[in-house]
């Protein structure tokens, strides 16, 4: 069974450009997540959905943030403009019907540098 | 605010040696997850405790809840190389939350 698939792994990008980052969930798997990671703040929780809806997006750092879950099989995370700032590992975890927070699944992770 | 530390930040030990890493918090939990991440991959789940006073074994590895669910120890005997990683404990809250620690670097020298 194939795990949670990010896509790209790495991305280089100048600052002001836009990024889009790719997840595919574990096909079945209600709940998906997206982070972030640095060494500073560690793992950071954005934002997450329940059956494609987006339920908490406090975590997202600003309106250049923004991402979208348009089926049960793929979700985006956009950010416009594109900021040195933003550099990170951006993570993307999907957990099972009737799990929710007790287990996630995470993605290898796209590792994010805005020059 | 709910808080995680967990303690050491860092640990370099040589193969065959035991150690614990230690989080802890002031604040209650209903579930404490433990997760082990390499170099270039996400975190991957060991374990996760939800009863006050909990063990959990796996392998070489214990985990163990604190009494009063605020605080946890991971304890790994004899360990090897292939232990080398960020092990990452997650604490879950009544709002269906996941409260993340720092995480502590484990390095196992050959």
């Amino acid at each position: 069974d194939a795990g949670v698939i990010q896509s790209p792994r790495h991305e280089v990008t100048e600052m002001g450009q836009e990024v889009t980052l790719r997840c595919k969930p574990i096909s079945g798997h209600d709940y998906l997540f997206w982070y972030r990671q640095t060494m500073m703040r560690g793992l950071e929780l954005l934002i997450y959905f329940n059956n494609n809806v987006p339920i908490d997006d406090s975590g997202m750092p600003e309106d250049r943030f923004s991402a979208k879950m348009p089926n049960a099989s793929f979700s985006t995370l956009k950010i416009q403009p594109s900021e040195p700032r933003d550099s990170a590992v951006y993570f993307c975890a999907s957990s099972p019907p009737g799990q929710g927070w007790n287990i996630q699944y995470f993605g290898a992770g796209t590792r994010l540098s805005v020059l | 605010t709910q808080l995680l530390e967990q303690s050491p930040q860092f640990l370099s030990i040589q193969e065959g040696e035991n150690l614990t890493v230690y989080c802890n918090s002031s604040s209650v939990f209903s579930s404490l997850q433990w997760y082990r991440q390499e170099p270039g991959e996400g975190p991957v789940l060991l374990v996760t405790v939800v009863t006050g006073g909990e063990v959990k074994k796996l392998k070489r590895l214990t985990f163990q809840f604190g009494d009063a669910r605020k605080d946890s120890s991971l304890h790994i005997t004899a360990a090897q190389p292939g232990d080398t990683g960020l092990y990452l404990c997650a604490g879950g809250n009544s709002n269906y939350q996941l409260i993340w620690g720092a995480g502590t670097k484990l390095i196992i020298k050959p």
